[in-house]
């Protein structure tokens, strides 16, 4: 079945240490989004990506890095300078075209929980 | 920023009561759809409605949307305990060849038996 894949469920982050979280998906979607997400808040956009190689920050991107090599694969790297990494984060992707499309549903991952030690 | 602000941010309710949650949003949209999140889990599509409807029904869902005032609402007809979880109101709009999702806080919903 297609869908969005969000690799470890749980990690562990040292202090000054960098992690990075997997996200995969196969629904042949252009775009993908990463979600930050603290404890009984709302979804706060960290990156954001609509095709290959290309990214663009959102509104929590510092402390953050991404990639986008492959249109299945957008992976988040938590670096040393986030100093409150502690939270859930959340993948999705959409289906888009260049002119954008009214129909196009978001799909989630499970999400990974995030937590320094 | 978000863009999205549901209202209440939280709602408890009996069984059987019905639910309605709001969302307003700031620009202007392709379409708006509403997710349910249990917790520490990913979110689930409910539904989504496009720019140029004005209501939409799936089950026990109907969810309304006014592009004059920039909201919306979800409602849940005859609710049940396992309806318990975070919804959350999200917009696409598409700007500088980007589609951009905006998410709200979030409406907790609590339904009890």
């Amino acid at each position: 079945d297609g869908g969005i894949t969000q690799s470890p469920k749980y990690l562990f982050r040292k202090e000054g240490q960098n992690v990075t979280l997997s996200c995969e998906q196969n629904l042949n979607h252009d775009a993908m989004y990463w979600y930050r997400q603290d404890p009984g808040q709302g979804l706060r956009l960290i990156y954001y990506s609509q095709i290959v190689n290309d990214f663009q920050k959102g509104d929590i991107a510092e402390g953050y890095s991404v990639s986008r090599e492959k249109k299945e694969s957008f992976p988040l790297t938590v670096t040393s300078a986030q100093k409150n990494p502690t939270a859930f984060y959340l993948c999705a992707s959409l289906k888009s075209s260049a002119m954008g499309q009214s129909g196009n549903t978001i799909y989630f991952g499970e999400g990974s929980w995030l937590t320094v030690v | 920023s978000q863009q999205g602000e549901e209202d209440p941010q939280a709602l408890s309710i009996q069984e059987g009561e019905n639910a309605t949650m709001n969302c307003s949003y700031k620009t202007s949209i392709n379409n708006l759809q509403w997710y349910r999140q249990n917790s520490g889990r990913g979110l689930v599509h409910l539904i989504l409605i496009r720019s140029n409807e004005r209501e939409k029904h799936s089950g026990r869902l109907r969810v309304t949307l006014d592009t004059s005032k920039k909201s919306s609402s979800l409602l849940i007809t005859a609710s049940r305990a396992a309806d318990t979880a975070s919804y959350f109101c999200a917009t696409v709009s598409f700007s500088g060849g980007y589609n951009k999702l905006i998410f709200g806080a979030g409406t907790r919903l609590a339904v009890h038996p």
